[in-house]
């Protein structure tokens, strides 16, 4: 059981550049999250997906897409990256455990971006 | 709005020294409250949580807190320190009105002193 993956672990782009976020979660859980990290931030929601077909915005949407392309996977991506965009990425994913009746949230490893 | 509070975005103990950080919540009703811990370059991993099946909650490596809703706090205390206690630490709690979105304390560093 893996968990929350996600790839690449680091990546640097170019101002301008594209690219795409990979996540995945072997759990079945319904919901998926993707979040970034800047020092003295803390963690600030992007976009969420509440099930399979939906997505909805975070706080801090703009300058990203996502597509839920499956229950597995929630991918991340990056039109035309710009340096306030270099962060640490993270991807999460929510179920119930037993007995509970809300959910709890695991968290993929992260993905460092820089963006020169 | 649901919230929490962490007191202290950095704490320093000694090594075999006990373990203390702060997180106060704001809410109505008895939310659902977590303990992530993150370690350097990696990701959050679930330390704890409350989901009110018992005040005194036990988690992985020695931590435990304590959901106390006359204080509305729920603070991280481990008993001797160690090592490799190091990293950061977010307290976290989910709102009544949506069973899957989270809201994130800024965090506290934990150092450990020698």
């Amino acid at each position: 059981n893996a968990g929350v993956t996600q790839t690449p672990k680091f990546q640097v782009l170019k101002t301008g550049q594209s690219m795409t976020l990979q996540c995945a979660q072997d759990m079945n859980h319904n919901s998926m999250y993707w979040y970034r990290q800047d020092p003295g931030m803390g963690l600030r929601l992007i976009y969420y997906s509440a099930s399979e077909g939906t997505t909805d915005k975070g706080e801090v949407p703009n300058g990203y897409n996502v597509s839920r392309l499956n229950k597995r996977e929630f991918s991340l991506r990056l039109e035309s990256a710009a340096p306030s965009q270099t962060s640490v990425y993270f991807c999460a994913s929510s179920g119930r455990d037993r007995g509970d009746y809300q959910e709890t949230q695991y968290f993929g490893p992260g993905t460092r971006l820089l963006v020169l | 709005a649901q919230s929490v509070t962490q007191l202290g975005s950095h704490v320093s103990v000694s090594e075999g020294a006990l373990v203390l950080l702060r997180c106060n919540y704001s809410s109505s009703v008895p939310p659902y409250l977590f303990w992530y811990v993150q370690y350097p370059n990696q990701g959050l991993q679930l330390l704890l949580k409350y989901t009110s099946a018992a005040t005194l909650v036990k988690g992985i490596n020695g931590f435990e807190a304590e959901f106390k809703k006359s204080e509305t706090s729920f603070h991280l205390t481990k008993p001797s320190a160690h090592m490799s206690d190091a990293a950061e630490y977010f307290c976290a709690v989910t709102p009544w009105s949506s069973a899957s979105k989270i809201i994130f304390g800024s965090g506290t560093r934990l150092s450990i002193r020698p």
